[in-house]
């Protein structure tokens, strides 16, 4: 049984560019959840994705942008990319009719802005 | 807003020994969980121990249990019989409403934990 993956592992990008990262769910989950880890801190929740929408947000400005697609993969986007974006970015798969608490966590994408 | 305080960056435990990490957190609402989540440097967030709120009695998981004290809303991990694959960030997390018809995960900023041989 896969668990939660994402792509790509490591990126490098530049100020002012655009990014995709992406995600698929473990089998039988239907809700994705994004979390950004600057280094040294907890994650952070940026925004959850069920049927296709967005459900929840966190504290993040309109930059950060997500998709969901119907067999439950999702992206996150970033754009106008800012030093401070630099994180690891972490996926983390639930299924809703569960615990909706109980998520699985992908092993991120590290992200790094120059 | 919610909010979880781990007081210790840092901790070290002798292998085999006992160690416990402190978690505090704060919220209005009843009905919640909390996890521990471990972190080794492979980044893989791991689910250690998850504690219902509306239940009473601690959770344990082979050598991982907590202390759930609900009112002075404190939810501590203790290890026991340390391993060397112990070694790793812990971090401690909320799950509850948050507002506006909301629910999220929210995390503390993580107790990393060496273990010496």
């Amino acid at each position: 049984d896969a668990g939660v993956t994402q792509s790509p592992t490591h990126l490098i990008k530049t100020r002012g560019q655009q990014v995709t990262l992406r995600c698929s769910p473990k089998s039988g989950h239907d809700t994705v959840s994004w979390y950004q880890q600057a280094l040294g801190q907890g994650p952070q929740f940026i925004f959850q994705y069920y049927e296709e929408e967005e459900r929840q947000r966190g504290n993040f400005p309109d930059r950060f942008s997500g998709h969901q697609f119907p067999n439950y993969s999702s992206e996150l986007n970033v754009n106008a990319l800012l030093l401070g974006d630099s994180a690891l970015y972490l996926c983390a798969s639930s299924w809703d009719e569960g615990d909706e608490d109980e998520q699985f966590f992908g092993p991120g994408t590290r992200l790094t802005v120059l | 807003a919610q909010t979880v305080t781990q007081s210790q960056p840092e901790m070290s435990v002798q292998e085999a020994e006992t160690v416990t990490l402190s978690c505090t957190y704060d919220t209005s609402e009843s009905d919640y969980y909390l996890f521990w989540y471990k972190q080794p440097p492979s980044r893989q967030m791991i689910l250690v121990i998850r504690q219902e709120a509306y239940k009473q009695q601690n959770a344990t998981e082979n050598r991982f249990s907590v202390n759930f004290q609900k009112a002075a809303k404190s939810f501590s991990l203790k290890i026991s019989d340390s391993q060397l694959g112990d070694a790793a960030m812990y971090f401690c997390a909320y799950w509850g409403y948050s507002g506006a018809g909301s629910y999220q995960l929210t995390f503390g900023k993580g107790t990393k934990l060496s273990v010496i041989p």
